[in-house]
């Protein structure tokens, strides 16, 4: 299994450019999760889904969309990008509400300049 | 709003020497508590988990919870240089079937060869 995969690895926008972060798991989990990380703080939610076609806003949900199709696939997408939004960007899975470890992808580092 | 707090650190140890990682939580009706180990660049990956009050070890590592006094703290014996990382504290949103992790800022060790 690959587990969770992200990509890019790395982006620079421009202020006012959209773009889309993609996230893809091989492991037939339920619920994925976006998280941003600012230098020296902890993992803050942006959205979540806890199944294809059920999406939910996390904690900083402004200035991003995210869908979920399919069970594998949960993209992140960026409109209007903000130098606020400079950040590194993790996507996790778990597979039931009893499993204990949510696997994270490698994140995307995203500059906005 | 659910809250987990952790020193930022730095924590500087010996090599040799035990490393005490503490972690309070706000919602007095959380169940479960993880931490997770992130070194610099990387993605957070699971260290250990914890339920019930007391301890439980796994190897190097103890996970200590007291509920009633809402801190779950995480000892490192034996510290490695290796061991230099963030900790993150992270506590399961029991709010609805989600699995919704919260998480603490972190705490950055440092192990000193």
């Amino acid at each position: 299994n690959a587990g969770v995969t992200q990509t890019p690895k790395f982006r620079i926008l421009k202020i006012g450019q959209s773009m889309t972060l993609q996230c893809a798991q091989d492991m037939n989990h339920n619920y994925m999760y976006w998280y941003r990380q600012d230098p020296g703080m902890g993992l803050k939610l942006i959205y979540y889904s806890v199944g294809a076609g059920i999406t939910d806003k996390g904690e900083v949900p402004n200035g991003y969309n995210v869908s979920r199709s399919t069970t594998e696939y949960f993209p992140l997408r960026l409109e209007l990008a903000a130098p606020s939004q400079t950040s590194v960007y993790f996507c996790a899975s778990i597979g039931t509400s009893g499993d204990n470890e949510q696997f994270f992808g490698p994140g995307t580092r995203l500059t906005v300049l | 709003q659910k809250e987990v707090e952790q020193n930022s650190g730095p924590l500087s140890v010996p090599e040799g020497a035990i490393a005490s990682l503490n972690c309070t939580y706000s919602d007095r009706g959380s169940q479960s508590f993880f931490w997770y180990r992130q070194y610099s660049g990387k993605s957070p990956e699971l260290i250990m988990f914890i339920y019930s009050n007391g301890d439980k070890e796994d190897g190097r590592f103890t996970a200590q919870l007291n509920k009633a006094s809402q801190y779950v703290s995480l000892l490192i014996r034996d510290s490695q240089p290796s061991d230099s990382a963030t900790y993150l504290c992270a506590v399961r949103d029991y709010g609805g079937a989600t699995n919704k992790l919260i998480f603490g800022t972190g705490t950055l060790l440092a192990v000193q060869p």
